[in-house]
């Protein structure tokens, strides 16, 4: 089945260890979204590519890197985590014009210690 | 952005009841859908619905875009409903962004 596959499952890093998380999908969708989702928060946009084309929400810290290197993948890297960056992290696809919206991968739980 | 207010923020049924549940929206949308995140986190799609009314089960969905609100209804529920019901809007002139609402959380008690 086509779908979003976030690896790994749970995460724990050390304070201020670069983390990166991944975000692999088969359904040839042209956009990627990675959302940060703290404990009873809705998921918030952190950014989000078009193709090849990065957008970047204004309020995401520099913290917060991502990269495309293709259609299929999509990575999350944070450069030095902090105990406030603890939350899941949801990647997202879509292709645009297209129905039904948004699929959603699992999510990665990050533990920051 | 587009604000999108969720109603109520936290609900409990006793197992068999009906509810219903509201999103407003503060702009014009070219896209809304209603989600599901179950206790292990997952979201699941319920319904993609900018306007009209759909069903599936023993949940149905009605977004009268016009007046910038959408409802999801939940009959006869079951404790496998319980979980926080998103709604998400889009506007195509803002780029590919979705805006999820405040979420409701939802309790179903045997």
């Amino acid at each position: 089945d086509a779908m979003v596959i976030q690896n790994p499952r749970y995460q724990v890093t050390q304070f201020g260890k670069p983390v990166t998380l991944s975000c692999s999908q088969t359904l040839n969708h042209n956009v990627m979204y990675w959302y940060q989702q703290k404990s009873s928060q809705a998921p918030k946009l952190l950014f989000h590519y078009y193709d090849k084309d990065f957008n970047n929400e204004a309020d995401t810290p520099d913290n917060f890197q991502s990269r495309r290197p293709n259609t299929s993948f999509c990575f999350l890297d944070i450069r030095s985590p902090g105990l406030g960056d603890a939350a899941m992290y949801l990647c997202a696809t879509s292709r645009v014009g297209s129905r039904p919206g948004y699929t959603f991968g699992s999510g990665t739980r990050l533990t920051v210690v | 952005g587009i604000q999108v207010e969720q109603s109520p923020p936290d609900l409990i049924l006793q197992e068999g009841a009906n509810s219903t549940l509201r999103c407003n929206f503060s702009d014009s949308v070219n896209n809304l859908q209603w989600f599901h995140q179950n206790p292990w986190g997952q979201l699941i799609n319920l319904f993609y619905i900018p306007s009209g009314t759909k069903q599936n089960g023993r949940l149905s969905a009605t977004t009268v875009a016009t007046e910038r609100y959408s409802l999801l209804y939940i009959s006869s529920s079951q404790t496998t409903d319980s979980g926080v019901y998103f709604c998400a809007v889009e506007r195509l002139d803002t780029g590919n962004q979705f805006y999820f609402g405040t979420g409701t959380s939802l309790t179903v008690i045997p």
